[in-house]
This record gives structure tokens, sequence and C-alpha cells, in this order.
């Protein structure tokens, strides 16, 4: 089945640095990509939706500025956290609609990164 | 907006019992998708079950069922013989018209041996 392959899977930073997380989609074309936020033991929280070539957008609430979003091809996203500050670790996680299907399958989702900032 | 309520933050049951998790949902539209899905303590999420809104036939994927009541805005998740490894935070998700998922609160499911 599909594949979304998510890096790092834990990283931990200095205040001030930015850090940037990989998702690839192994063997389909993701046309769009979701990231997540997720606090611990809580449900996952929609930061933007990305489509290949194309700007996120970003949900309300969202620093675009802090985080910043890049979905140039169709296997690669990627969610660069910059000036990167203790508020801000969390477990990240990216999720991938596979073009070929229809979107009722669902989608599929990379395995998260905790991202701790110290 | 559509939203996702799962009323239930921990369920427990004995290994090889069933267990029933619920979820309601409010919506305007008539033709919808919902989901759940599985969350193990490695987090990496992973589809349970889907269930089309226009189809009245109940899904199920083995061990795994759902009771969807529409007129009710209900999709509850059944989990029959449940194992240890079905222990998990379990979601259940609304797909809306920006295909972009709605999630509840999640529900954590512990196995008793």
């Amino acid at each position: 089945g599909a594949v979304v392959s998510q890096h790092p899977s834990r990283v931990i930073c200095k205040s001030g640095t930015s850090v940037k997380i990989e998702c690839r989609s192994l063997d389909f074309q993701a046309t769009t990509m979701f990231w997540y936020r997720q606090f611990p033991k809580k449900s996952l929280m929609l930061m933007a939706t990305s489509n290949e070539g194309s700007k996120a957008t970003y949900e309300q609430g969202v620093e675009k500025d802090k985080f910043l979003i890049n979905h140039a091809s169709l296997t690669l996203s990627t969610l660069t956290v910059t000036s990167a500050h203790p508020e801000d670790s969390s477990f990240y996680i990216c999720s991938a609609r596979d073009g070929r299907t229809p979107t009722n399958y669902g989608y599929t989702f990379g395995s998260g990164t905790r991202l701790t900032v110290v | 907006a559509q939203t996702v309520t799962q009323s239930q933050p921990e369920m427990s049951v004995q290994e090889a019992e069933t267990v029933t998790l619920s979820c309601t949902y409010d919506t305007s539209e008539s033709d919808y998708y919902l989901f759940w899905y599985k969350q193990p303590p490695s987090r990496q999420m992973i589809l349970v079950i889907r269930q089309e809104a226009y189809k009245q036939q109940n899904a199920t994927e083995n061990r795994f069922s759902v009771n969807f009541q529409k007129a009710a805005k209900s999709f509850s998740l059944k989990i029959s013989d449940s194992q240890l490894g079905d222990a998990a935070m379990y979601f259940c998700a609304y797909l809306d018209s920006n295909y972009q998922l709605i999630w509840g609160a999640g529900t954590k499911l512990i196995i008793k041996p």
C-alpha cells in the first residue's frame, strides 16, 4: 500500500534555530499534503494544507512565517519550523492524499516527528 | 461547520471480549465519508475502517465493524474478539467538502489480559 516516509522521527534543537521536517511519498504522487500538530493525549490539529506547486493554505492561528511549508514536487513536502521556541515542542504529523485513489479512501500518514526545543 | 464528538476518553475491555467505541457528528451535508483511525503507541496513524454515508450497509473489516445511524448522526466502532494489539487511541473522523478530516478527541482503548 501507499507509504509516506517522515524524517526525522525525533529532533532536539536549541531555541532560535530552525528545523526542517520532510515527508516523502514513496510509491505514489501526493497531490495534497496535510500537516498536523498533536499535543500529548490530544487529537490532531490541522496546521496547513499544501498542494503541489502552490502556496500552502494555513489554518487560522497558525503563523505562516514561522511554519514554512514547501510542496515543490509530487513526492516531497517539507515543514520548516523557524526560530523555534520551547512552546513549539510537539508531535508533528504529515498526511498525504494519493492522487490515484478517490479521496474517500482516506489518507496515508507519516510516522510523525517529535520536536523538542530546549 | 462540522464537528465530531467522542464522548469516551477511555475504555477498557477484557481480551477476547467485544467493545464498542462511540462517535457522533454534526453536519448539514447529505453525502460524506466517515473514518475510524487507530494510533498505537508508535503513534503511526492507521486507517481501520471507512463508511460512505450514501451506503446503508454497515462497513466491516474482519473483527472491526461499524454501526452507522445516519439519521442519528452516529458512527460507532465495534471491535470483536479484542486482542492486545488493539490497544491504542482510536479517532473518529469526518471528511468535509474541502477534503479535510475533522477529528474527534479520541478514545484510549485498554485491553486487559
